[in-house]
């Protein structure tokens, strides 16, 4: 049972525009949420992160969109640079317990330049 | 952001050796580290959550005999995969909680380590 889902495996963008990820959870108890950026052979990387009290954070080119009823967030990558290739993994934790994460199955994002 | 190292970031062992893999943070003090695995081109799954001065939780599925981790101090946790068998090649990554302003109220964020790669002949 997928409780953090990312129904796209891959997603193909042209350098300098915009790129979008999204990601879908069933577990209503998620209230925080957090986007990491992996390369072949490396661990995760920290991107962003948001709590189910906002529903929009940004930072620099990265911009996460929370949708709580819809239970649905969303990676914005403006303007894309081919940098930016890689696998882009959501995750979900709920608060107060030991921030265990729950992984989507990830994206690997093109940006051709 | 902060700095978790693992070492070694690759081993080769032969079937039936124990391996040991150590995740450290290096700039902040972990309470709370993770150890992930990852198969081919498939998502990061959760093995088990250490905590500093008493026993790891294991994920349902996870032989907590064959998978042994020590978080023996607040910047070092280790995996130790014993008796090692071809299926337990894999990827293997830790991560470190970290909490924004300490305390239970801030943001947290797990930092992951580069990961160790582990093939077992």
């Amino acid at each position: 049972d997928q409780q953090v889902k990312q129904n796209s495996p891959s997603l193909s963008v042209q350098e300098g525009r915009i790129s979008i990820l999204n990601c879908d959870y069933t577990n209503s108890m998620f209230d925080y949420f957090l986007w990491y950026k992996k390369y072949p052979a490396e661990g995760p990387t920290f991107l962003i992160s948001i709590s189910s009290i906002k529903d929009k954070n940004e930072d620099g080119r990265f911009t996460v969109f929370l949708n709580k009823s819809a239970k649905h967030l969303s990676l914005h990558i403006v303007p894309s640079q081919p940098g930016d290739s890689a696998v882009y993994f959501c995750a979900a934790a709920i608060t107060g317990s030991a921030r265990q994460l729950t992984f989507g199955s990830g994206t690997q994002l093109t940006v051709l330049p | 952001g902060a700095v978790v190292s693992q070492h070694p970031s690759r081993v080769i062992c032969k079937s039936g050796t124990s391996v040991k893999i150590e995740c450290r943070s290096l700039d902040f003090q972990a309470t709370t580290m993770f150890w992930y695995r990852q198969f081919p081109k498939q998502s990061l799954m959760l093995m088990a959550t250490s905590n500093e001065g008493s026993k790891a939780t294991y994920e349902q599925g996870v032989e907590k005999d064959k998978f042994l981790i020590n978080h023996a101090s607040l910047t070092l946790s280790t995996l130790t995969v014993t008796s090692a068998h071809p299926e337990d090649s894999s990827f293997y990554i830790c991560s470190a909680r970290v909490v924004a302003g300490g305390g239970s109220g801030g943001e947290e964020t797990q930092y992951f380590g580069p990961g160790t790669r582990l093939l077992v002949l």
